[in-house]
């Protein structure tokens, strides 16, 4: 049984624009959402990460939006650019060390 | 680069042969991780060690896997008799216990079987 159900599976943006990825949880044990970045040959990046008591957290060009009661976060990636093209995956965490990844969103910022 | 190394980056080998990886953490993270990854997926988690030892094995890793860490610094991962199956990405990925989720990820080593 998948943990962490993540959407869209490709996501094609024009440069400028809004990146918007949803990823999904059943389990209320979870305590830690973070999002990563991997570009092709490398190991996944930490992003930014949010806590279940928070609704938002905002780095730079990136948001996590945290819906507790649905079990959904977001990642928002504001003014898109073709540097963010890259596969993006969300993790939700419990007991600090157990980590369950989504499948993976493929991003491609187009010029 | 976060810090976290493997080696080999690539392996071609053939079916039956054994393979071994290494992973160096961060030099102060007590927590090592280990994750297979195919095409199109996310990270699965393999197996965790605190310090030296082995806490957690997930079902994935079959008998045929092994993983040590015996002075609590790097670790190996061995894979016995391969099979084509076993073609993936394996990623280690390091973290501290001391309150700090986060874990620092490998650049992976891509094992190919024939």
């Amino acid at each position: 049984q998948q943990q962490v159900k993540q959407s869209p599976q490709s996501l094609i943006v024009q440069k400028g624009g809004i990146s918007i990825i949803n990823c999904a949880y059943e389990n209320t044990a979870f305590d830690y959402f973070p999002w990563y970045q991997q570009f092709p040959g490398k190991g996944p990046a930490l992003l930014i990460a949010i806590r279940p008591d928070v609704s938002e957290k905002k780095e730079g060009r990136f948001t996590i939006s945290f819906n507790k009661s649905a079990k959904q976060f977001s990642l928002h990636i504001m003014d898109s650019q073709p540097g963010d093209s890259a596969t993006y995956f969300c993790a939700a965490v419990y007991n600090f060390n157990k980590f369950y990844f989504g499948s993976g969103t493929k991003l491609n910022v187009k010029p | 680069d976060t810090g976290v190394s493997q080696d080999p980056r690539h392996k071609i080998t053939k079916r039956g042969q054994n393979v071994t990886f290494r992973c160096d953490p961060i030099s102060e993270h007590n927590r090592l991780y280990w994750y297979r990854q195919t095409l199109g997926q996310g990270p699965e988690f393999l197996t965790y060690f605190q310090n030296e030892a082995q806490l957690e094995k997930s079902r994935l890793l079959s008998d045929r896997f092994s993983a040590e860490r015996p002075k609590g610094s790097f670790s190996t991962l061995e894979i016995q008799r391969t099979e084509q199956g076993d073609s993936a990405m394996y990623l280690c990925a390091s973290s501290s216990d001391r309150g700090q989720e986060t874990q620092y990820f490998g650049p992976g080593t891509r094992l190919l079987v024939l």
